[in-house]
């Protein structure tokens, strides 16, 4: 089975300031996808990046990076310099690899408060 | 490109009656579409995943005589809560997986806030 934690329910910072959102999974597979989506209050899931198992490399676009750690079972997602229009609802997501089961596992999700 | 599409974006209906939320993928051809449910302040669950031609598959606890699920086309599928009640209240969302495309790439509608009196 897998399972996504999200532990951080909600989070506030004020403008300007760095905010990381942790995400740990679980998972038998030995091969996965994760990814993390941006849900804002009108609803509609924005897509932010996509990660494969086998590459842990971290990644930087813009304000956003993201830490992949496997040893840990970690995916933590960093904005930096936050903004008001970061507030929204955060989710972390887990697919298996190929054709079967693309369904996605989603954590609980994060919502995020920026205040100016 | 890659643009799914629901109708309608909100809808109010009464107890007992039945509602019919549409998924359409408007650019792609979708093999698989999946129905998701979200409450209030709750994650995403999975509720069934739908291939084109094909009875869909439930998740488990998800009743299927309730949540009628169809995909008759490559790019349409539908959802019918039959006889629906208040806790039936939720936001419904969909996703597609393009035919063409790689087997991890869902592109998800907006969303339907459904609302049961």
């Amino acid at each position: 089975a897998q399972k996504v934690t999200q532990a951080q329910t909600e989070i506030s910072v004020v403008e300007k300031e760095d905010v990381t959102l942790d995400c740990v999974y679980e998972t038998r597979d030995t091969t996965y996808y994760l990814f993390w989506y941006k849900q804002p209050p009108s609803g509609e899931l924005v897509f932010l990046i996509r990660r494969n198992s086998f590459d842990e490399q971290n990644e930087i676009s813009g304000r956003y990076s993201w830490n992949f750690q496997k040893s840990t079972s970690s995916f933590n997602f960093t904005i930096t310099a936050s903004q008001v229009v970061d507030s929204a609802v955060y989710f972390c997501a887990l697919s298996r690899m190929g054709n079967a089961g693309n369904m996605l596992t989603f954590g609980g999700g994060t919502r995020l408060m920026v205040k100016p | 490109g890659a643009v799914v599409s629901q109708h309608p974006s909100r809808v109010i209906c009464k107890s007992g009656t039945s509602v019919k939320i549409e998924c359409r993928s408007l650019d792609f051809q979708a093999t698989t579409m999946f129905w998701y449910r979200q409450f209030p302040k709750k994650s995403l669950m999975l509720m069934a995943t739908s291939n084109e031609g094909s009875k869909a598959t439930y998740e488990q606890g998800v009743e299927k005589d309730k949540f009628l699920i169809n995909h008759a086309s490559l790019t349409l599928s539908t959802l019918t809560v039959t006889s629906a009640h208040p806790e039936d209240s939720s936001f419904y969302i969909c996703s597609a997986r393009a035919i063409s495309g790689a087997p991890y790439e869902q592109y998800f509608g907006p969303g339907t806030r459904l609302t049961v009196t």
